[in-house]
């Protein structure tokens, strides 16, 4: 299938440390998203793109749609302990069929107090 | 509101042995998901449903059927389950392809 190239694989950062991760392709989206995903349990949608530029916050959480529409990012901003967790970036492909999402394959964050 | 029902939460199962994972949902959604997850491979599409009635294979299909009888209920069965399909198991719904999904908390299978 399409791949997302995510990065950091992992991230070992201090507590109030500011997180940057992005998603990149070599395919055009029509949407990005970005899901976090705590121990033992599903994704939770954090923020949804639809419009290449776009610039949206969520709390201390914002996440931009590449110009290109090959990438995206999230930021982070004073990390505290309870963003521990996985990071996917998920993207809904340019004339994708309907199976929907293509994922990237999570940032690892962990926290250190 | 439940929201994406999965059942069971875990499952050890012997090789060779057969078994459903039911996932069921209660916004009306019209697509639903099923997906493994591994470590290192992020979450793999295996099969998902447009529409009641609907079926349709994703990445890594092999081994897998569906079936979605129901519009609210989209099952997973395995009908030989082997060591390479021990995972965990996510369903997910959604009221249109663009739209965010709702995972289920997942199911834990391991089979020995």
């Amino acid at each position: 299938g399409q791949q997302l190239n995510q990065s950091p694989q992992s991230m070992f950062i201090q507590e109030g440390e500011d997180v940057s991760m992005n998603c990149t392709s070599s395919s055009i989206f029509n949407t990005w998203l970005w899901y976090k995903q705590d121990p033992g349990e599903g994704p939770v949608l954090l923020i949804a793109l639809y419009k290449a530029g776009e610039l949206t916050s969520n709390g201390r959480l914002t996440a931009q749609f590449g110009i290109t529409r090959k990438d995206s990012f999230l930021n982070i901003s004073a990390s505290i302990p309870s963003d521990v967790g996985i990071y996917f970036c998920a993207g809904l492909l340019s004339g994708g069929g309907a199976d929907g999402l293509t994922f990237g394959k999570g940032t690892h964050l962990i926290i250190q107090p | 509101n439940a929201g994406v029902t999965q059942t069971p939460k875990f499952r050890v199962l012997k090789t060779g042995q057969s078994m459903t994972l039911l996932c069921a949902q209660d916004m009306n959604h019209e697509y639903m998901y099923w997906y493994r997850q591994d470590p290192g491979m992020g979450l793999r599409l295996i099969h998902y449903s447009v529409g009641e009635g609907t079926t349709a294979k994703g990445e890594v299909p092999d081994g897998y059927n569906v079936s979605r009888l129901k519009k609210q209920n989209f099952l997973l069965g395995l009908e030989s389950a082997a060591p390479s399909q021990t995972s965990v198991y996510f369903c997910a719904s959604s009221y249109w392809q663009t739209y965010g999904y709702t995972f289920g908390s997942g199911t834990r299978l391991t089979v020995v």
